[in-house]
């Protein structure tokens, strides 16, 4: 069965500083793994998608995350976080497991101080 | 913005009102969701539809009616509601339902539901 766990529900970083947002996932097939950022009273928005292609993903506004088939990860990262960052982000997995599957992960809101 | 419309943006309601959110996707694709999302929990899945016909009821209650009359219009229709079921109802799009397990959906941004 499919699951995504988001490891962090709350991550505090101060502006400039990496960025890092961890998601584990379990999966029977080979996934396709998806980051979208969701700011306040606004719908979901894709940074960033793997499947299959090359394990290191690069996205939308500075964000990349690594496909680690060993470790069942798909952390997201940032090299220098911007006040605009501050949003909540979610990991989904998504699989022909039982059919077509996508699961959200919990989310994890990211604070970013001046 | 975004290709994915909803209306109303904000919706409040009491235990006895009927009502009725409206999706609409101008992307041209074949598949639209319902999405609950309520504080603290996993966004959840209600509903989906994949060229107009549902494919997947998530256990919803009853008093939630979805309606698919073509591909690029999705409604829910709330009835007799809970003060629980007040949360932010997502509607989203994408190529099909097939197609979603490696390409994006497309978010619409939401209806705020309060249940007094």
């Amino acid at each position: 069965a499919q699951s995504v766990t988001q490891l962090d529900s709350h991550v505090s970083v101060s502006e400039g500083t990496p960025v890092l947002l961890r998601c584990n996932y379990s999966s029977s097939y080979s996934p396709s793994l998806f980051w979208y950022v969701q700011h306040p009273n606004k719908g979901l928005q894709l940074l960033l998608k793997y499947t299959s292609a090359a394990t290191l993903v690069k996205g939308i506004n500075g964000f990349e995350a690594e496909f680690k088939k060993s470790e069942t990860s798909f952390h997201l990262t940032k090299p220098s976080a911007h006040m605009s960052d501050a949003a909540e982000y979610f990991c989904v997995v998504s699989d022909r497991t039982g059919g077509f599957k996508t699961i959200f992960g919990a989310g994890t809101r990211l604070f970013v101080k001046a | 913005e975004t290709g994915v419309t909803q209306t109303p943006r904000h919706l409040v309601m009491g235990m006895t009102n009927k009502k009725s959110l409206k999706c609409e996707q101008h992307l041209g694709h074949n598949a639209m969701y319902w999405y609950k999302q309520s504080a603290k929990k996993p966004l959840e899945l209600m509903f989906v539809y994949n060229f107009k016909e549902q494919t997947e009821n998530n256990s919803v209650p009853s008093r939630f009616s979805p309606e698919c009359p073509n591909s690029s219009h999705l409604f829910l229709h709330l009835h007799t509601l809970q003060p629980e079921d007040s949360a932010l109802y997502l509607c989203a799009s994408s190529q099909d339902e097939a197609s979603a397990t490696y390409n994006e959906q497309f978010f619409g941004p939401g209806t705020r539901l309060t249940v007094l």
